[in-house]
């Protein structure tokens, strides 16, 4: 099985920019879809990224996703940061009906 | 209204049991694979199995492998998860979800049920 490493946290101003990376340790990232799943403190996760770049009904077009092979890593981009964006990001692929979850990144808006 | 809801946590000892239920509604659950995902405390997203839409394809993480079982009964719109030879690092909020492979755009989370398994 594969790994899926993130940086375990970010910070950034609100209105600001912020790229959450998400880096497979084998196997080509386009090979499986790649999904990124919000988590606010306290509540359940929810699915705002899934097949790569397609974003789940509801979720602001300030948020955006994609795939690169040269890295083989799949990146969460979310630009004009609102406070309501602190959360923790998880990105997620799967290898026949296995999921392989990333470790999460912390996001801090401040 | 669509929604999943879990239920069946609570305490339990190391090597106990204990039986998780996910109740959906307002859709056709019968259609949908279903999963559960666990997040333990201080911990990230693990998902622990899931189960294809008449039952008869199961999966389940490594950890897990011959304690936990997954099964449903698309009549009642369940799902359940029976968790025998509990450990203490089974403790956890478990998570619900309308999610094969991976969450698309129809997946769907429940609010979650509380797990302690203590020594």
């Amino acid at each position: 099985n594969f790994m899926l490493t993130q940086p375990h946290s970010v910070s950034e101003s609100p209105g600001k920019t912020v790229t959450i990376s998400c880096t497979r340790s084998s196997g080509g990232i386009a090979s499986n879809f790649v999904q990124w799943y919000q988590q606010r403190p306290g509540s359940s996760p929810t699915t705002v990224i899934y097949e790569n770049n397609q974003r789940f009904s509801g979720v602001p077009l300030r948020f955006s996703a994609s795939i690169d092979s040269s890295s083989n890593s799949a990146s969460l981009t979310i630009s004009g940061l609102k406070t309501e964006d602190e959360a923790d990001y998880y990105c997620q692929s799967y290898t026949g009906n296995n999921w392989v979850f990333g470790g999460g990144t912390k996001l801090t808006v401040l | 209204e669509v929604q999943l809801m879990e239920s069946g946590g609570g305490l339990v000892q190391s090597g106990g049991s204990l039986r998780l239920s996910c109740a959906g509604s307002g859709f056709t659950f019968s259609a949908y694979w279903m999963s559960w995902v666990r997040r333990a405390p201080g911990k990230g997203l693990e998902w622990v199995a899931n189960i294809q839409r008449d039952g008869s394809e199961k999966t389940y993480v490594d950890s897990v492998k011959g304690r936990f079982t997954i099964s449903r009964d698309n009549a009642k719109n369940s799902v359940y998860l029976q968790m025998d030879s509990l450990r203490v690092e089974d403790t956890a909020i478990y998570y619900c979800a309308r999610c094969g492979k991976y969450c698309g755009g129809d997946s769907l989370w429940g609010q979650g049920t509380l797990v302690t398994v203590s020594s």
